[in-house]
């Protein structure tokens, strides 16, 4: 079946425009990630979505960051007025994540958005 | 609240080396562990992961890591790596039921000829 994808694969904007990274993950799966991934740099989480709940923001880095889910399927995420310290790989990851076990928890990432801000 | 730790940033190794990969994570509750691989200019994978039983668990590309729930840690090792190895490794807990996974800063290993 089809996994999780994502577009652009690769977006370069000038500073202070705005930029919009889409997410479609596996269907059927409740919870959907966004991560943040700078050049030497780990795992950065950003914004966690399960199933009606509201959203955990607590990894977006500024107020310039936003992301919402529509359906429960498709997610966006928005960047408003970009930095070049903005410019990374974001990563989207979902996973089916309403059952206790953990089995269920495993996520499956998509192969990033590569964003460049000159 | 959960957090994973890993304690090594870099790893250089020679080919056909043993190799461990550190990780350490705290948490009140009991929780699910994975090890995630992310190849050079490859997206992130899953490795290997542990949910209950043996704490002795084996992935693929012969990997395995060893659950020590008295040393909260979930290390990862191989005992003879290749060039191929090479990539950045991610050490990953969950608490399940919804909650969100939470993933340490990653380990780079690098396998010299």
């Amino acid at each position: 079946g089809a996994g999780v994808s994502q577009s652009p694969s690769n977006k370069v904007t000038e500073k202070g425009k705005d930029v919009e990274l889409r997410c479609d993950p596996i269907s059927g799966h409740t919870a959907l990630y966004w991560y943040r991934q700078s050049l030497g740099q780990g795992l950065e989480f950003l914004i966690y979505f399960q199933g009606n709940s509201a959203p955990d923001k607590s990894g977006l880095p500024s107020d310039r960051f936003s992301a919402e889910r529509t359906g429960g399927s498709v997610s966006t995420l928005t960047i408003q007025r970009t930095q070049q310290e903005d410019s990374a790989v974001y990563l989207c990851a979902s996973s089916l994540g309403t059952s206790g076990t953990g089995i269920l928890e495993t996520q499956y990432f998509g192969p990033g958005t590569r964003l460049l801000v000159l | 609240a959960q957090s994973v730790t890993q304690l090594d940033s870099q790893v250089p190794v020679f080919e056909e080396a043993p190799v461990e990969l550190r990780c350490n994570y705290s948490s009140s509750v009991s929780v699910y562990l994975f090890w995630y691989v992310q190849y050079p200019n490859q997206g992130l994978q899953l490795l290997l992961k542990y949910l209950s039983g043996s704490t002795l668990v084996k992935g693929i590309n012969g990997f395995e890591a060893e659950f020590n729930k008295s040393q909260t840690s979930f290390h990862l090792r191989k005992p003879s790596v290749h060039i191929s190895d090479t990539a950045e490794y991610f050490c990953a807990v969950s608490r399940g039921g919804g909650f969100k996974t939470i993933f340490g800063a990653g380990t780079r290993l690098f396998v010299k000829a």
